[in-house]
């Protein structure tokens, strides 16, 4: 069974850092390219940033590009997005999701709240 | 302001069958048949139901189809039941140099009479 368990969110002031972790299970990661996946307080969703397979290929969405970045430890089956100068527009559920072109499992998110 | 235009909200009773649009642009949804929907219940995460504009996964119901025309996709369930009541967020790969890679509609609500 795909399984996604994403962690490391939490309550941080505006302008600090907090990085995000998804480990995966039930498939073979190094095979998949990965992504996160955000969504703010009742609204909508939001792609955030992708990562090839091998790492070979990065893509940020414009509102995180220079201050998010995303990474993987195939060995360690895990996903990562250190988030800098984090802003109160950050403030969402922030999901991984595994696919290339579409986003076919998810895990069950972790919160980041950003207020003074 | 969200890449691809979805209507707010949709309704019809069980049995019927409803449609949700999404409207993006030739660098998006008319270029690519990349577009795929995602219904999400209150408090879960979004869950794969069409992908490839008009395939669907493996566990999802036939009675969700999509299709493409245009700068248009199309999200259809027939015979509604109760349980499709939810949130629809249909997405495209895009080339846009100036929007992310991948965009997201604003979402559909979903009310089942």
């Amino acid at each position: 069974e795909v399984q996604l368990v994403e962690s490391g969110g939490g309550l941080v002031k505006p302008g600090g850092s907090l990085r995000l972790s998804c480990a995966a299970s039930g498939f073979t990661f190094s095979s998949y390219s990965m992504n996160w996946v955000r969504q703010a307080p009742g609204k909508g969703l939001e792609w955030v940033s992708s990562i090839s397979s091998s790492s070979s290929y990065i893509y940020y969405a414009d509102s995180v590009k220079g201050r998010f970045t995303i990474s993987r430890d195939n060995a360690k089956n895990s996903l990562y997005l250190q988030m800098n100068s984090l802003r109160a527009e950050d403030t969402a559920v922030y999901y991984c999701a595994r696919g290339s072109f579409d986003f076919d499992y998810w895990g069950q998110g972790t919160l980041v709240t950003v207020s003074s | 302001q969200s890449a691809l235009t979805q209507p707010a909200s949709v309704s019809g009773s069980p049995g019927q069958s409803i449609t949700i649009s999404c409207t993006g642009t030739s660098s998006d949804v008319g270029g690519y048949n990349y577009v795929s929907w995602y219904q999400q219940h209150p408090g879960k995460a979004p869950k794969l139901m069409i992908y490839d504009v008009s395939n669907r996964p493996s566990g999802v119901s036939n009675r969700f189809s999509g299709s493409k025309s245009g700068n248009t996709a199309s999200l259809t369930i027939s015979g509604l039941q109760a349980e499709d009541e939810a949130d629809y967020y249909c997405s495209s790969y895009t080339s846009s140099s100036t929007l992310a890679n991948w965009v997201f509609g604003g979402g559909t609500k979903l009310t089942v009479l």
